[in-house]
């Protein structure tokens, strides 16, 4: 069973801080990750995705990847109100006969305090 | 822009009443996607679709059928509706199997009394 672990929080950051979401997946020969931002009442929408090794940045939003520890994670620099949110982690893996599977992590809900 | 549009954003329906809930894509994907969510158990997969007249089950499928009669149209049924059925249902599309970029409808909330 292929699984995504991510603390469900909340977290809380005062404004302008940076907000650091983390994220943990069981399948080695995972291949590619994903974060999704999910506002309240809305659905997830993808913000970011990272396949290699180390960082890539976009904005104000940075995912970090270390497969050899399975470990992803998100860092919003400057958090805004507008950042909070449920943030929803997603692992793809190829499950065979030319089939892939991604399966998501339950999500880290985050407030940005003004 | 990809536009993947649920039918109802409101349902409340009876325990045992037959449900639809419908799904367009207007993007000509291939891979449809049903996903149910609740609070504390994130998404769940009900069921996907890679082809027209193509299904696959879920992690949760019983209690649900699907119908893909067209490439763009993915329909969700419960035969016989039940309170636990009660949740957020999320309709999904992708370009390619092999990527995990999802575009999601705006979701139809589904009460069962």
């Amino acid at each position: 069973q292929k699984e995504v672990e991510q603390n469900s929080g909340p977290l809380s950051v005062p404004e302008g801080a940076i907000a650091s979401l983390n994220c943990t997946y069981s399948d080695r020969g995972s291949q590619s990750f994903f974060w999704y931002r999910q506002y309240s009442g809305k659905s997830p929408e993808l913000i970011m995705s990272i396949y290699s090794n180390g960082d890539k940045e976009d904005g104000r939003f940075t995912a970090q990847l270390n497969k050899a520890s399975q470990y992803v994670s998100l860092l919003i620099r400057d958090s805004q109100p507008s950042d909070s949110a449920t943030y929803l982690c997603a692992a793809l893996s190829y499950s065979g006969a030319g089939s892939y599977q991604l399966t998501f992590g339950k999500g880290t809900k985050l407030s940005v305090i003004p | 822009d990809v536009k993947v549009t649920q039918s109802s954003r409101y349902l409340v329906k009876r325990t045992g009443e037959k449900v639809f809930l419908e799904c367009v894509q207007d993007m000509d994907h291939e891979n449809m996607f049903w996903y149910r969510q609740d609070p504390g158990l994130g998404l769940r997969l009900i069921y996907f679709s890679y082809d027209v007249k193509m299904k696959e089950k879920g992690d949760i499928p019983e209690g649900y059928s699907v119908s893909r009669e067209k490439k763009e149209r993915f329909s969700l049924i419960l035969e016989s509706a039940s309170t636990n059925q009660t949740s957020m249902y999320l309709c999904a599309s992708k370009w390619t199997e092999n990527t995990g970029e999802l575009f999601f409808g705006e979701g139809s909330r589904l009460t069962v009394l």
